[in-house]
């Protein structure tokens, strides 16, 4: 099946800080998300990509849908405390396969005072 | 504009008891998805449904769960004779039929069977 490689696992930041992590998969996506989750929370989308090569901003957070259609980033400039949390990237299948989310495993942003 | 509405947001249920999961759409929304979320792990695809049609049920269990959206109302998930291995949180999502890849979850149901 597919399967989603999201690195880093975790991160340890100081506030102000830029953070970059990213996603690769083994198979190929027409759909890129990411997600913020918080504890007891569910996910909250932040950033959509439906185009290979696009590049798309919200605030601070900037996200882009690689060439390859296998991968995609996500990075957020001047991290703030209430960036704390764990972030997802989402695929959608290009083919005719499932019709749901494939998720990477997330990764856990901290910041350190 | 409400979000998607999920109840119970904890529910506790004994082995061999059944466990039912709602979940209505963001208003305009007419595609349902649930996920199930494993501790420290991302969420996993269950079943796709439209109003009275499974879609896809390819990450359902085979046994014991079941799912349904019916024309009036909200979306059920239902899990039969619960078992210890079925407590985690589950997540439902909706989209726009413009826009099937872009889902939007609610805020889940905790489940633990003791």
């Amino acid at each position: 099946g597919q399967q989603l490689n999201q690195s880093p696992q975790s991160m340890f930041i100081q506030e102000g800080e830029d953070v970059s992590m990213n996603c690769t998969s083994s198979s190929i996506f027409n759909t890129w998300l990411w997600y913020k989750q918080d504890p007891g929370e569910g996910p909250v989308l932040l950033i959509a990509l439906y185009k290979a090569g696009e590049l798309t901003s919200n605030g601070r957070l900037t996200a882009q849908f690689g060439i390859t259609r296998k991968d995609s980033f996500l990075n957020i400039s001047a991290s703030i405390p209430s960036d704390v949390g764990i972030y997802f990237c989402a695929g959608k299948d290009s083919g005719g396969g499932a019709d749901g989310l494939t998720f990477g495993k997330g990764t856990h942003l901290i910041i350190q005072p | 504009n409400a979000g998607v509405m999920q109840n119970p947001r904890h529910l506790v249920r004994r082995r061999g008891q059944e466990a039912r999961l709602r979940c209505s759409p963001m208003k305009g929304h007419s595609h349902v998805y649930w996920y199930r979320q494993l501790p420290e792990e991302g969420l996993k695809f269950m079943v796709y449904l439209q109003k009275e049609n499974i879609i896809d049920e390819s990450g359902m269990p085979k046994e014991r769960f079941s799912a349904e959206f019916p024309k009036e109302g909200p979306s059920i998930l239902r899990i039969q004779q619960v078992v210890r291995g079925d407590s985690a949180a589950y997540f439902c999502a909706s989209s726009p039929q413009e826009k099937r890849g872009t889902q939007y979850f609610g805020p889940g149901t905790r489940l633990l069977v003791l």
